[in-house]
């Protein structure tokens, strides 16, 4: 039984294009993020998600429209992509967004942009 | 803003105890500590947190000193499975994110 999963697990596309990467967790949790990864294999939040509601929005270019049709998912969707998005993206979830709450993170999904 | 000092990398041998080192000087009352780890094209793995006491769970230990300021995650009996990047996280109570630095890179050699 997977906790966090990602689809797809690898997504290679042309600059300009619009791509979707999913996530679920069936933790029952009620907080889920996206992380990057990039090229230097820094780990960065982008996206909070508390209740299907977004609770942070880390400086990521409007571009990136997270989605959360309900507390289990929360998917990105990236328009007009651009060479520097290529990188690993990771989802998370955890019980809540306290900071004594761990969090759980899928496989990831690396995206490259050509 | 990076609120944790680990040694670059490190490596161990395979059936010996693995002592992570981590200093965090300036951590503040409410901050918890955070260990992750991250095999290989694999995503963040959760090893375990403490305030203030030790902790130990089926992973490993996390020895915090007496005044906060470093931390030492134990791998009792490291195996190969263990190569792995090791992230200590200061993190407060308020803080929805997890903040990763550069971490430690550690080779377990049979």
């Amino acid at each position: 039984d997977t906790a966090v999963s990602q689809t797809p697990k690898y997504l290679v596309t042309q600059m300009g294009n619009d791509k979707s990467i999913k996530c679920e967790q069936n933790l029952g949790h009620d907080t889920m993020y996206w992380y990057k990864q990039d090229s230097k294999k820094f780990l960065k939040i982008m996206f909070s998600y508390n209740n299907k509601e977004l609770i942070i929005n880390e400086t990521v270019p409007n571009r990136f429209s997270p989605k959360s049709p309900d507390k289990a998912h929360l998917n990105l969707h990236i328009n007009s992509l651009e060479l520097g998005d290529s990188a690993v993206y990771f989802c998370a979830s955890s019980v809540a967004t306290r900071g004594d709450n761990e969090q759980f993170f899928g496989p990831g999904t690396r995206l490259t942009v050509l | 803003d990076a609120k944790t000092t680990q040694p670059t990398s490190m490596d161990c041998a395979e059936g010996r105890a693995a002592n992570l080192p981590c200093n965090h000087s300036t951590i503040s009352g409410n901050e918890y500590v955070y260990w992750y780890r991250q095999i290989h094209s694999q995503g963040p793995q959760y090893i375990i947190h403490g305030l203030k006491n030790n902790e130990t769970n089926e992973m490993a230990s996390l020895i915090i000193t007496e005044d906060r300021k470093s931390s030492t995650l134990i791998l009792p009996h490291a195996t190969l499975r263990d190569t792995a990047v090791y992230y200590c996280i200061v993190r407060a109570l308020h803080d929805y994110k997890l903040s990763f630095g550069a971490g430690t890179t550690v080779t377990v050699r049979a």
